[in-house]
């Protein structure tokens, strides 16, 4: 069974650089083609897909948050680290990770399948 | 990057009742990496269906996903009580992904 939990501050004052982990169950990163999201919802708005890593430590950032994330894995410890540096009010979200997997032998990438049940940051100062 | 626009942004209906969601790309979504979320109150999104129209496990078959190109339909083809939430559409599998606005279905 996989699960994911997300943990980290619950509030970040601006300007200062959030750091969220994901721990996870039932997989490791350390399995060909096994990824994890990183996903933010504000409140009451969408959801917006932040950064992705995978097994091989391909990684991939949203565009317009590139400059300021970083997104890493420790296998040994089953946990993927995303940090956030300048932080402003607009970033107060809940932030889920998720689970998501490339399938070798279809060729196709899976969407999330697994969430995490979420963090909620605040920005204030 | 791929935007996702998703119409209508609210669809009141009654539990019995069909509903159909559209998500429309601004540029075709490769090999179908077009997927659907089912979103309610305090709870992490679930995924209903991937690769366009395969539904994820435990999706029961009154969720129904279409489309290729830019053009894509969630179809819940008799409502439960238990649908009224908000679905998102998302593009994946290439190196950008997104996330659509969401449309919110509540009871009429």
């Amino acid at each position: 069974q996989i699960t994911l939990k997300e943990s980290g501050p619950t509030l970040v004052k601006p300007t200062q650089t959030l750091t969220l982990t994901c721990t996870f169950s039932g997989f490791s990163l350390s399995t060909s083609g096994v990824g994890v999201g990183w996903i933010r919802q504000p409140p009451g708005k969408a959801l917006e897909w932040l950064a992705l890593i995978y097994w091989n430590d391909d990684k991939r950032y949203s565009p317009s948050l590139k400059s300021r994330l970083t997104i890493t894995k420790d296998t040994s410890k089953n946990q993927v680290v995303l940090t956030m540096t300048n932080m402003d009010p607009v970033d107060t979200a809940t932030y889920y990770c998720a689970h998501t997997y490339y399938d070798f032998w279809s060729g196709y990438y899976s969407a999330f399948d697994i969430w995490g049940q979420g963090t909620m940051v605040t920005v204030s100062s | 990057e791929i935007v996702l626009t998703q119409s209508p942004g609210t669809l009141s209906l009654s539990p019995g009742e069909r509903a159909t969601l559209s998500c429309r790309a601004s540029q075709s979504v490769s090999s179908s990496y077009l997927a659907w979320y089912q979103q309610k109150p305090g709870q992490a999104p679930r995924l209903l269906i991937y690769g366009a129209s395969s539904r994820a496990t435990g999706i029961p078959d009154r969720f129904s996903g279409s489309g290729s190109g830019t053009d894509f339909t969630l179809t819940i083809s008799r409502l439960e009580p238990e649908d009224f939430a908000v679905y998102y559409c998302q593009q994946y599998g290439s190196s950008l992904y997104s996330f659509g606005q969401g449309t919110k279905l509540e009871i009429k």
